[in-house]
């Protein structure tokens, strides 16, 4: 089945180091994204790619990194920068960005929980 | 001022009755708007979406635009216990360097009481 798998499903951090959430589509979307949600909130934009070998900051980038040297992988690492990480994560995928509103529609994993020990 | 906003709730309505949700957008020009469901601890899942103004109907949901007024809502029928979650608003950015993407509310707890 077709979909976007996410692991670990929780994730525990000590501090100052570095940790790196999974993310893998085989859905073939070109576009592929990483919010941040803490508990109450929305979701915000940690960074996005829309292709291979590119990707842009998104709303709250700071303390983080990402890859993406394969269309179907687009991993997150958190830094020991990111002073307050514990947070629930979610990737998302779709067909690609800023086209036809069809292809704006998002697909998402099911999660990483991440806490600080 | 926030770019999309939703009262966080909780909204509680019983069982039977009609559930509605509100969102408002600060950018005039967002062309696409999404409501998605979350249940606690899980991911959003995709329920509605509208580009024109007017209504859309999906089954027991209705998605209403007003872009004058840059108003969003969706409308559910017949509420159930199960579409007890979290209802999450999201916009499109419509130009500049954030063109297409998604700004989501805070959302909005429904609750529906049997």
């Amino acid at each position: 089945d077709g979909g976007i798998t996410q692991s670990p499903k929780y994730l525990f951090r000590k501090e100052g180091q570095n940790v790196t959430l999974s993310c893998e589509q085989n859905l073939n979307h070109d576009a592929m994204y990483w919010y941040r949600q803490d508990p109450g909130q929305g979701l915000r934009l940690i960074y996005y790619s829309q292709i291979v070998n590119d990707f842009q900051k998104g709303d709250i980038a700071e303390g983080y990194s990402v890859s993406r040297e394969k269309k179907e992988s687009f991993p997150l690492t958190v830094t020991s920068a990111q002073k307050n990480p514990t947070a629930f994560y979610l990737c998302a995928s779709s067909i690609r960005q800023g086209g036809l509103s069809t292809n704006e529609k998002l697909f998402f994993g099911s999660g990483t929980q991440l806490s600080v020990l | 001022q926030k770019e999309v906003e939703q009262n966080s709730g909780p909204l509680s309505v019983p069982e039977g009755a009609i559930a509605s949700l509100n969102c408002t957008y600060s950018d005039r020009g967002s062309q696409s708007f999404f409501w998605y469901r979350q249940y606690s601890g899980k991911s959003p899942e995709l329920i509605m979406f509208i580009y024109s103004n007017g209504d859309k109907e999906d089954g027991r949901f209705t998605a209403q635009l007003n872009k004058a007024s840059q108003y969003v809502s969706l409308l559910i029928r017949d509420s159930q216990p199960s579409d007890s979650a979290t209802y999450l608003c999201a916009v499109t950015h419509a130009g500049g360097t954030s063109y297409g993407k998604l700004t989501f509310g805070q959302g909005t707890i429904l609750t529906v009481h049997p």
